[in-house]
């Protein structure tokens, strides 16, 4: 049973532009969100966090949107560069933490 | 994160044999994780652990699969009787508290079943 869905495995982006990655949970008491950056052969890295008191959460270029009511979450990217590509999981804290599937990420210099 | 620690890197057994793999968490964490990342897949959770206690073990196999985190030393994912389809990715985290709070990363070990 998937608590955390990412329905779009993957998406393509020119430089410059706006990355949106959406993110669906289904457990209403999740009280915190994540999102990771993994490269190849790499393991996860930490990128940036919103607690469920808050509905935006902003550093520098990444900004995460949650939205309570409907239950989603977005990563938000701007300018997209070209190393941000990558594959981008979203996790949720609960009893332990449930991670998305991923969503790959183009960045096209 | 450079400071989850998992070793090998890479590891390859031969089919039947047992593979163990090693993760020592950053200092002064004491809740450990172990995720699976299948070809083409996103991470999948298998068993949480804090210091000598399995919190949860829902996405572990029933079989041959097993994991221990003891009062000293690392925490160990051991998998008997290596199938071709244990073949992956095993990706280790361990955090302060378990909650509300970032879960930091190894680089993950490889493991290849021939």
């Amino acid at each position: 049973d998937q608590q955390v869905k990412q329905n779009s495995p993957s998406l393509s982006v020119q430089e410059g532009r706006i990355s949106i990655l959406n993110c669906d949970y289904t457990n209403s008491m999740f009280d915190y969100f994540l999102w990771y950056k993994k490269y190849p052969a790499e393991g996860p890295t930490f990128l940036i966090s919103i607690s469920s008191i808050k509905d935006k959460n902003e550093d520098g270029r990444f900004t995460v949107f949650l939205n309570k009511s409907a239950k989603h979450l977005s990563l938000h990217i701007v300018p997209s560069q070209p190393g941000d590509s990558a594959v981008y999981f979203c996790a949720a804290s609960g009893n332990q933490f449930y991670f998305g599937t991923g969503t790959s990420l183009t960045v096209i210099p | 994160n450079a400071g989850v620690m998992q070793n090998p890197r890479h590891l390859v057994r031969r089919r039947g044999q047992e593979a163990r793999l090693r993760c020592s968490p950053m200092k002064g964490h004491s809740h450990v994780y172990w995720y699976r990342q299948l070809p083409e897949e996103g991470l999948k959770f298998m068993v949480y652990l804090q210091k000598e206690n399995i919190i949860d073990e829902s996405g572990m196999p029933k079989e041959r699969f097993s994991a221990e985190f003891p009062k000293e030393g690392p925490s160990i994912l051991r998998i008997q009787q290596v199938v071709r389809g244990d073949s992956a990715a095993y990706f280790c985290a361990s955090s302060l508290d378990g909650r509300a709070t970032e879960a930091f990363f190894g680089q993950g070990t490889r493991l290849t079943v021939v």
